[in-house]
């Protein structure tokens, strides 16, 4: 089945304890992506790969870093997140060079205190 | 990539069409239209997308006026599982693949 997957779902920390979420997908995809989402403010992307070792910033890039070292992982890590990291976050993939559809993974809940 | 206008939301009952519009009056020759939605809090699905025809999958229907200025997207036959928050997204062809979510329609089906 054609999926992109998150880990954890749900998770709970405290400030500037280092974290990473993973993404994976198993469609071969070129292109993935990291979305957060708030009240009032919607989807809004964090950073972006076209292609293997190959990222560049969204809209709201700061606190975060990505890695792309293989095709089918997109890891979001926060070295040191805080409150305002607390949020809906959602990674996304789609075949590149067209108007394809992305493809959402779940979602992880994250909650910083 | 153009700004997309849709109501705030909208109600509809089970098993009747669902007609969501959407504005976007400053598309470029080059933009396509996408819906996407978003069930609860899960991660947005991909419904349809068109550039210029109407076009039609086993979801939905997306029909696009001929100045390319609005479409609608239409559910059929709703149900209850329908309910979501719908985006209308316009997007460049080819090197842009970031999606820019606005606040979407939050579509109600009711009994």
């Amino acid at each position: 089945e054609a999926q992109v997957t998150q880990n954890p779902r749900y998770l709970i920390t405290v400030t500037g304890k280092k974290l990473t979420v993973t993404c994976s997908q198993n469609m071969n995809h070129e292109y993935m992506s990291w979305y957060r989402q708030d009240p009032g403010l919607g989807l809004r992307q964090i950073y972006y790969s076209m292609n293997v070792e190959v990222t560049d910033k969204g809209d709201v890039p700061e606190g975060y870093k990505v890695s792309r070292k293989e095709k089918r992982n997109f890891p979001l890590i926060l070295e040191s997140p805080s409150p305002n990291q607390t949020s809906l976050y959602f990674c996304a993939s789609s075949s590149r060079g067209g108007v394809y559809e992305q493809y959402f993974g779940p979602g992880t809940r994250l909650t910083v205190t | 990539d153009a700004k997309t206008t849709q109501p705030t939301s909208m109600d509809c009952a089970e098993g009747r069409a669902a007609n969501l519009p959407c504005n976007h009056s400053t598309i470029s020759g080059n933009e396509y239209v996408y819906w996407y939605r978003q069930i609860h809090s899960q991660g947005p699905q991909y419904i349809i997308h068109g550039l210029k025809n109407n076009e039609t999958n086993e979801m939905a229907s997306l029909i696009i006026t001929e100045d390319r200025k609005s479409s609608t997207l239409i559910l059929p036959h709703a149900t209850l599982r329908d309910t979501a928050v719908y985006y209308c997204i316009v997007r460049g062809g080819y090197n842009t693949d970031k999606l820019i979510f606005g606040t979407g329609t939050r579509l109600q089906v009711f009994p």
